[in-house]
């Protein structure tokens, strides 16, 4: 089974400027997480997707991040524009929908550092 | 929202000893409690959960307990081997309406000594 692809696997900018990334969940999985992981902390959630639904972004700091999932498949991360504290690991995580037997399977995750 | 504290932050055995991390989380309704394993560089791996529905469950030298009463589970690892040297996650589900959001402790370092 493939899983969770994302890119890019690095990214370096500077403050103010914007990047992106992009996830593509295991095929069939309706549920889409970005997690946020800086250094030495837990993944914390930004946003969920129910297909191509939002159905929880309220840790995402919308002044400066989104998300989209069209079409309820990819799904792109953007944050316009970064700050010195975005700098961390962007994990996307993708689970089935069904029960609560529902384990989340990580993407490689994408590196960002702000300088 | 749901809350999960983990600890410790870091822990080394030595080789073969056990290995025990706890968390404690908040939310009584929460219903699903995974454990996940990275490795420096690598994707977050689950690598045992646990129901609320059950007290306690083994795979192999990895075993995990569930308190509900008291809200804490812990992570046992018997028979530690190098290989085992990672950080460790926990984490909480908690039905949120539709949504079941997954919180994640902070995770702890574990190193085993050979």
């Amino acid at each position: 089974e493939a899983g969770v692809a994302q890119s890019p696997r690095y990214k370096i900018i500077e403050k103010r400027q914007s990047v992106a990334f992009w996830c593509n969940p295991i095929s069939g999985h309706a549920t889409l997480y970005w997690y946020q992981q800086i250094l030495g902390q837990g993944p914390k959630l930004l946003i969920q997707f129910q297909n191509n639904g939002v159905v929880d972004d309220s840790q995402l700091p919308k002044d400066r991040f989104s998300a989209e999932r069209l079409k309820g498949v990819d799904s792109t991360l953007k944050i316009q524009p970064a700050k010195l504290e975005d700098s961390a690991v962007y994990l996307c995580a993708s689970s089935p929908v069904t029960g609560i037997n529902t384990e989340a399977f990580f993407g490689q995750g994408t590196r960002l550092t702000v300088v | 929202g749901e809350n999960v504290e983990q600890h410790p932050s870091t822990l080394s055995v030595q080789e073969g000893d056990s290995a025990v991390i706890k968390c404690t989380y908040s939310d009584s309704a929460s219903n699903y409690f995974p454990w996940y394993k990275q490795e420096l560089g690598k994707r977050p791996q689950l690598i045992i959960d646990i129901r609320s529905n059950v007290g306690e469950k083994k795979d192999q030298r990895i075993a995990v307990t569930l308190n509900k009463t008291a809200k804490h589970f812990s992570l046992h690892i018997t028979e530690t081997q190098p290989e085992d040297s990672a950080v460790y996650f926990c984490a909480a589900r908690s039905p949120l309406g539709s949504a079941r959001q997954l919180t994640f402790g902070s995770g702890t370092q574990l190193t085993v000594l050979p």
